[in-house]
């Protein structure tokens, strides 16, 4: 079981804004603002989509938002677009050198 | 540009060892660690391990530990990663990829295009 719980699936129509959220199921890990999301359309590799908690690599589109609150991130997607359907991974930093996946969540454009 | 190319699907016998290679090019390769992940069919991403290709200083996943190796070789730019004894549920895609910031174990950031380890009697 990951340390970190994110849901299942979300949804959303395009144009609309949608939150995914990513809670830490022990302290420790929730303890670090260190967390990135990444994209991933089936079949291919991860995409670094935000890192730090916050901040977008280059040539990530400013749709995507990330945030934290107490054990919980969250990263926003704005302006939803057919190509945002995929899944989403968000990773903590879990001590000892060591980071943790969330088990993912399918991004369904309706 | 950053390129991570990843050695060839793998076929391996329950009990047996496997050697997956990454081969980077398009930047300094000993100024970035490289970190390893990999996922089960249908499954989710797992974090295996991280390498300082600078010093080879490693740290694996707990799970790991003990089947697992990470090592470099600097002269060809290539990480290494290797699982020993082998169980059908490590199958899995295995992706290595560099980090986006120098030394930083976290953020990877370029991905190798992965590789298929099937374990199968």
């Amino acid at each position: 079981q990951s340390a970190l719980t994110q849901p299942a699936s979300v949804s959303g129509s395009p144009g609309q804004s949608i939150t995914i959220s990513c809670t830490a199921t022990s302290s420790d890990v929730g303890s670090y603002n260190l967390v990135s999301w990444f994209q991933q359309h089936p079949a291919k590799a991860p995409k670094l989509m935000i890192y730090e908690v916050t901040k977008r690599p280059s040539g990530i589109s400013n749709r995507f938002s990330g945030s934290k609150s107490g054990n919980t991130a969250s990263l926003t997607i704005s302006g939803l677009q057919a190509e945002d359907e995929a899944d989403y991974y968000c990773c903590s930093y879990a001590g000892g050198g060591t980071w943790v996946f969330g088990g993912g969540t399918k991004v369904t454009v309706l | 540009q950053v390129q991570l190319v990843q050695s060839g699907a793998e076929m391996k016998k329950p009990g047996a060892s496997v050697k997956v290679s990454c081969k980077a090019s398009g930047y300094t390769f000993s100024n970035y660690g490289v970190t390893w992940v990999r996922q089960a069919p249908g499954q989710g991403l797992e974090w295996m391990g991280w390498i300082n290709a600078y010093n080879g200083n490693t740290d694996y996943a707990q799970k790991m530990q003990g089947r697992v190796t990470l090592t470099t070789d600097t002269s060809a730019s290539t990480a290494y990663l290797e699982l020993r004894s082998l169980r059908d549920d490590d199958t899995a895609v295995y992706y290595c990829a560099r980090g986006l910031l120098p030394m930083a174990s976290g953020w990877p950031g370029y991905w190798g295009q992965g590789t298929l380890v099937t374990v199968s009697s």
